[in-house]
């Protein structure tokens, strides 16, 4: 069974709209992540939050916020979608902090036409 | 600021060589180093991690040295095979609360 779901696995959106990545963990752990990567940037840290609390934010725009409704849940929302939003976003996971272990999900492909 | 550095982007060896993928790092906190391994449309996955001098870590055939005396935690194994054809970061943690990975090096094997 899947650790962490990531849903959709495949996402089309048109320029300007907004859409919810959603990310759920069923390892136990206190803290969650995002990360972006695309052709431009390997790999990218975005946010990471612990006990539902935002400890970094890397992400220079706003149009990016993370949504932590539950303990093992982070969604994460986009807005005004643009073309170079376009990636796929990593959601992970790890016991408390980043010096432990980082699980990361499948993946969902974002492309924005 | 706090960065790492991965200088190659590509490498291309023929399986049953050895390699080194170069990871140095900058920081003023004490380091925590990793290194994640991402196959093809996989997500990636933790290889090695330390934070200890001078000591080796290995984990399937590959391992690293953190030498703070040289900033860098350099991937190695001594043989590689076409299965570990992949994309390598190298990723610091610094400050127990901020993260920053390398831009990654592609690794293909070749038969």
């Amino acid at each position: 069974d899947p650790k962490i779901i990531q849903k959709p696995k495949y996402l089309v959106a048109v320029t300007g709209s907004e859409k919810i990545l959603i990310c759920e963990q069923y390892l136990g752990h206190n803290a969650m992540y995002w990360y972006r990567q695309s052709a431009k940037k390997p790999l990218e840290f975005m946010f990471s939050y612990s006990y539902q609390k935002l400890m970094d934010n890397q992400t220079a725009s706003s149009r990016f916020q993370p949504q932590s409704s539950k303990k093992n849940h982070l969604d994460l929302q986009i807005t005004a979608l643009k073309p170079d939003d376009s990636a796929t976003y990593f959601c992970a996971s790890s016991q408390v902090g980043y010096q432990d272990t980082q699980y990361f999900g499948p993946g969902t492909r974002l492309l924005v036409l | 600021g706090d960065s790492v550095t991965q200088t190659e982007g590509l490498v291309t060896l023929t399986k049953g060589l050895p390699v080194m993928l170069n990871c140095t790092y900058q920081t003023t906190y004490s380091p925590f180093l990793f290194w994640y391994v991402q196959h093809l449309n996989e997500a990636p996955k933790l290889l090695l991690k330390s934070s200890t001098d001078n000591k080796r870590t290995e984990h399937q055939g590959f391992y690293a040295t953190l030498h703070k005396s040289s900033s860098s935690f350099h991937l190695q194994k001594s043989s590689v095979q076409l299965s570990d054809s992949a994309l390598y970061f190298c990723a610091l943690i610094y400050g127990n609360e901020k993260i920053t990975f390398g831009a990654g090096t592609k690794l293909t094997i070749k038969p």
